[in-house]
């Protein structure tokens, strides 16, 4: 049975502290692995990592994959409130099945 | 402005009742999804549709069903079948074709239902 699974399951960080978000997997045809944000409502798409792409960054965000080992991280460096979210890990196998983890919550405190 | 709309906010339902949710998009997008997020879980798929007249179950369909009449609309019908209907409901779509961004999901904003 595909899974993704997250870790930690909740954080809670004070400003300008470092955090790392953790997703495995194991998913059968796996395609991509994509992040995304959610703070109230919709999800933000962050970044997809594929077998071609295995690292990104953005800002304070980064992300790689190990393909390997099945799993990714998430990395935001400097955090500030406005991170406080659900930050998601999905897995897209196939041509249109999106996989989700549980998801981590992290809170930053000012 | 392009994107993908759900209504209503929220949606209150009796005991035994069928309710509909509304998503339409005007991104283009070929695919169409409907998720159910329940607290302290991710996003489990209800139903999926990559074309117009055709779509597919996903993990946890019991107790609803879908119509995509249209290439902008995937309604999805709570039926009174659903015993434990009340979570946040999420309708997001892809485009299926293209370049890498195809693989990206564009989502709703959700509706949450709850049961009276």
């Amino acid at each position: 049975e595909d899974k993704v699974v997250q870790s930690p399951l909740s954080l809670v960080v004070h400003e300008g502290d470092t955090v790392t978000l953790n997703c495995s997997y194991e998913v059968t045809n796996f395609r991509s692995l994509l992040w995304y944000k959610q703070e109230k409502k919709a999800p933000t798409f962050l970044f997809m990592l594929t077998s071609s792409g295995i690292e990104k960054k953005s800002g304070r965000l980064s992300s790689i994959l190990d393909k390997k080992e099945l799993f990714s991280i998430l990395n935001i460096t400097a955090t500030q409130t406005g991170d406080s979210a659900i930050y998601l890990c999905a897995i897209l196998s196939g041509t249109y099945k999106y996989i989700f983890g549980t998801g981590t919550r992290l809170k930053v405190l000012a | 402005d392009g994107g993908i709309t759900q209504s209503p906010k929220y949606l209150f339902r009796k005991e035994g009742q069928n309710v509909t949710l509304s998503c339409e998009q005007n991104l283009n997008h070929d695919a169409m999804y409907w998720y159910r997020q329940d607290p302290g879980q991710g996003l489990r798929l209800i139903y999926y549709s990559q074309i117009v007249n055709d779509f597919q179950k996903g993990d946890i369909a019991e107790g609803y069903s879908v119509s995509r009449e249209k290439k902008e609309s995937f309604p999805l019908t709570v039926t009174s079948a659903q015993k434990n209907p009340t979570a946040f409901y999420l309708c997001a779509s892809s485009p299926l074709r293209g370049t890498e961004t195809r693989e990206t999901q564009y989502f709703g904003p959700g509706t949450r239902l709850l049961v009276l």
